[in-house]
């Protein structure tokens, strides 16, 4: 399969504890981005990666949260002590960003893993 | 205030009937894509239309982007109870860089 993966699928944890996700993506994709989706709402933008540039991050994106791509390839996205609010699916995706502006005449299209299902307690 | 507006929000109908989703914003994008979400699943790609004005086809669904790259819509004739999920619109506005945008989603469901 050589599609977008995610690991973990779920994750339980206690209110103030660490958790890391990991996403692998499409491997020819320069893109990577990661987006938070609560329950029968849409995706929110996190942040996004173009290579191993993490070059936009969304205000949802509080201190407590850092993501990484250090060789260009994989990403993770840390959540420090984490919240009840936290709680939600984290999505990764990737894309082959042809152009230089994903909104200037791109065609961007982005894949998506299954997602990693987080319940804080 | 969401870029992206979807309605309906929710949708329940019968095996066999014809439905239509829109996906409305007051910005002008390059491409929209249409995505289908299963629950506990990530959103699958159905369609990327880029041209205003395009319509695009995918056996049983219409794609149709507006002339003025501001909304698309959505129509499933015959609709199936496979047909079930949240329907996802998205993309990046033009001159805004890379964030990518969803719209609120319209969560479908067809009763057998």
């Amino acid at each position: 399969d050589t599609g977008v993966s995610q690991d973990p699928r779920h994750k339980i944890t206690k209110r103030g504890q660490n958790v890391t996700f990991r996403c692998d993506p499409i491997s020819e994709h320069n893109r990577l981005y990661w987006y938070r989706q609560t329950l029968g709402q849409g995706p929110e933008f996190l942040t996004y990666f173009q290579n191993e540039a993490q070059l936009e991050k969304s205000r949802l994106l509080s201190d407590r949260f850092s993501a990484e791509r250090p060789k260009g390839s994989f990403s993770t996205l840390e959540i420090q002590r984490t919240e009840q609010g936290d709680s939600a699916m984290y999505l990764c995706a990737s894309s082959l960003g042809l152009t230089g502006l994903a909104g200037e005449g791109s065609q961007e299209t982005q894949y998506f893993g299954p997602g990693t299902r987080l319940l804080v307690l | 205030t969401q870029l992206l507006e979807q309605s309906p929000q929710f949708l329940s109908i019968q095996e066999g009937e014809n439905l239509t989703v829109y996906c409305n914003s007051s910005s002008v994008f390059s491409s929209l894509q249409w995505y289908r979400q299963e629950p506990g699943e990530g959103p699958v790609l159905l369609v990327t239309v880029v041209t205003g004005g395009e319509v695009k086809k995918l056996k049983r669904l219409t794609f149709q982007f507006g002339d003025a790259r501001k909304d698309s819509s959505l129509h499933i004739t015959a609709a199936q109870p496979g047909d079930t999920g949240l329907y996802l619109c998205a993309g990046a506005p033009q001159n805004t860089g890379n964030q990518f945008y969803f719209g609120t989603g319209t969560s479908l469901t067809v009763i057998p």
